[in-house]
């Protein structure tokens, strides 16, 4: 099993609606989530991080994670043609992060 | 510019010579990692450096490649006698210190080329 799934898409939503990013870890001992996105060509943005069951919001963004169902998810609200980018779900492991291959989303104007 | 800072931006290397990469951390920062993304594939961790001690090496391949973060100057990623499967997009991030919430930042990346 890989220590971190993430479909890799392309996910579709139309401009305006909710894009729902998920993601599934292996290892129970992960403390810290993060979610990056990155546009083509270009390097990773730390967008959110989270480190407690439950929800984080920050603007349009909401993170949740659920650590006994060992999975983690981004919402972003009001989607706008700008949020097109891969999306990648991370976790630390001792001193590094390990990254997911990412979900790629396509906002439909 | 605060931010995290790496050159070349490309990198244009024949088989068999030595690519340079650099990276200097953000303002505040002592930690440093190196990843790398092949086409098509994820972001790989391949080594963790405190100025001038080597933390954690477990991605590095065992051959060609090192790493270095003097105590002056960049952070220093060497890859010598570059093979075409080198080509990759090799990503920089540093942080402040390796406590939670371990958030790292990343630099605009060196995309090395190997023809």
């Amino acid at each position: 099993q890989k220590e971190v799934e993430q479909n890799s898409g392309p996910l579709s939503v139309p401009e305006g609606a909710i894009a729902s990013l998920n993601c599934t870890y292996s290892d129970r001992g992960s403390q810290s989530f993060f979610w990056y996105r990155q546009y083509s060509g270009k390097s990773p943005e730390l967008i959110m991080s989270i480190y407690s069951n439950g929800d984080k919001e920050d603007g349009r963004f909401t993170a949740q994670l659920n650590k006994a169902s060992q999975y983690v998810s981004l919402l972003i609200r009001d989607s706008q043609p700008s949020d097109s980018a891969t999306y990648l779900c991370a976790l630390n492991r001792d001193d590094k992060i390990i990254f997911g291959k990412g979900t790629r989303l396509h906002i439909l104007p | 510019n605060a931010g995290v800072m790496q050159n070349p931006r490309h990198l244009v290397r024949r088989r068999g010579q030595e690519a340079r990469l650099r990276c200097s951390p953000m303002k505040g920062h002592s930690h440093v990692y190196w990843y790398r993304q092949l086409p098509e594939e994820g972001l790989k961790f391949m080594v963790y450096l405190q100025k001038e001690n080597i933390i954690d090496e477990s991605g590095m391949p065992k051959e060609r490649f090192s790493a270095e973060f003097p105590k002056e100057g960049p952070s220093i990623l060497r890859i010598q006698q570059v093979v075409r499967g080198d080509s990759a997009a090799y990503f920089c991030a540093s942080s402040p210190g390796p406590n939670p919430p371990y958030e790292q930042y990343f630099g605009p990346g060196t995309r090395l080329t190997v023809t």
